[in-house]
């Protein structure tokens, strides 16, 4: 079973504090997403990623930053947390291979993080 | 820019019945794909249904079928024979063939409740 995991799936944090979200796909896929989900808005793309150490802004990437140093791990950080930054937030991961692609992302779980 | 509008942001029907789902989306391009997902509470999100903008002959998965107009931009989802495990939110979404892959743009989802 394909399996995109991410390491919390409730936290809670104070304003001003550095957090970190984590996820781990297994599927060996070469592109990786982070979305924001809120009620009325729908998935917002934060961040996204081809490959190593390669990054690319979404729709809303201010106060968000992301790494990826390993191709199954991809990692959003919220250098200073803030109270709208209070969200679920969801990882997703698809083949790069475009002969192969059928447009179906493999979404994690989800992060809840609240800020106070 | 592309754009995607589910107008119904909650919806119930009973066990057994059917059910449309509707969304709308604007683009300039022709050839794209249009996906549903559905997203159960507390649970990952997952692909229901793909259509190519390039097929004529609508997409069916068992008891999900679309209707898709390509002329009206309208891609609604029909559900026979609803069950209680439909309950969910349903999201539209978009993406440009030959585009980034996985760089969906989503609705805003419908909240969709089967009644028994």
């Amino acid at each position: 079973d394909v399996k995109v995991t991410q390491s919390s799936r409730y936290l809670v944090k104070r304003t001003g504090e550095k957090v970190f979200l984590e996820c781990v796909q297994d599927m060996d896929h070469e592109n990786m997403f982070w979305y924001r989900q809120d009620p009325g808005l729908g998935l917002r793309l934060i961040y996204f990623s081809y490959d190593v150490k390669m990054k690319e802004k979404g729709d809303i990437p201010e106060g968000y930053s992301v790494s990826r140093e390993k191709k199954e791990r991809f990692s959003l950080i919220l250098e200073s947390a803030s109270t709208n930054q209070t969200s679920m937030y969801l990882c997703a991961s698809t083949s790069g291979d475009f002969q192969g692609f059928t447009g179906e992302l493999f979404f994690g779980e989800g992060s809840r993080l609240t800020v106070l | 820019a592309q754009t995607v509008t589910q107008s119904q942001p909650e919806m119930s029907v009973q066990e057994a019945e059917t059910v449309t789902l509707s969304c709308t989306y604007d683009t300039s391009e022709s050839n794209y794909y249009l996906f549903w997902y559905k997203q159960p509470p507390s649970r990952q999100m997952i692909l229901v249904i793909r259509q190519e903008a390039y097929k004529q002959q609508n997409a069916t998965e068992n008891r999900f079928s679309v209707n898709f107009q390509k002329a009206a931009k309208s891609f609604s989802l029909k559900i026979s024979d609803s069950q209680l495990g439909d309950t969910a939110m349903y999201f539209c979404a978009f993406m440009n063939y030959g585009g980034s892959q996985g760089n969906l743009i989503f609705g805003k989802g419908t909240k969709l409740s089967v009644k028994p």
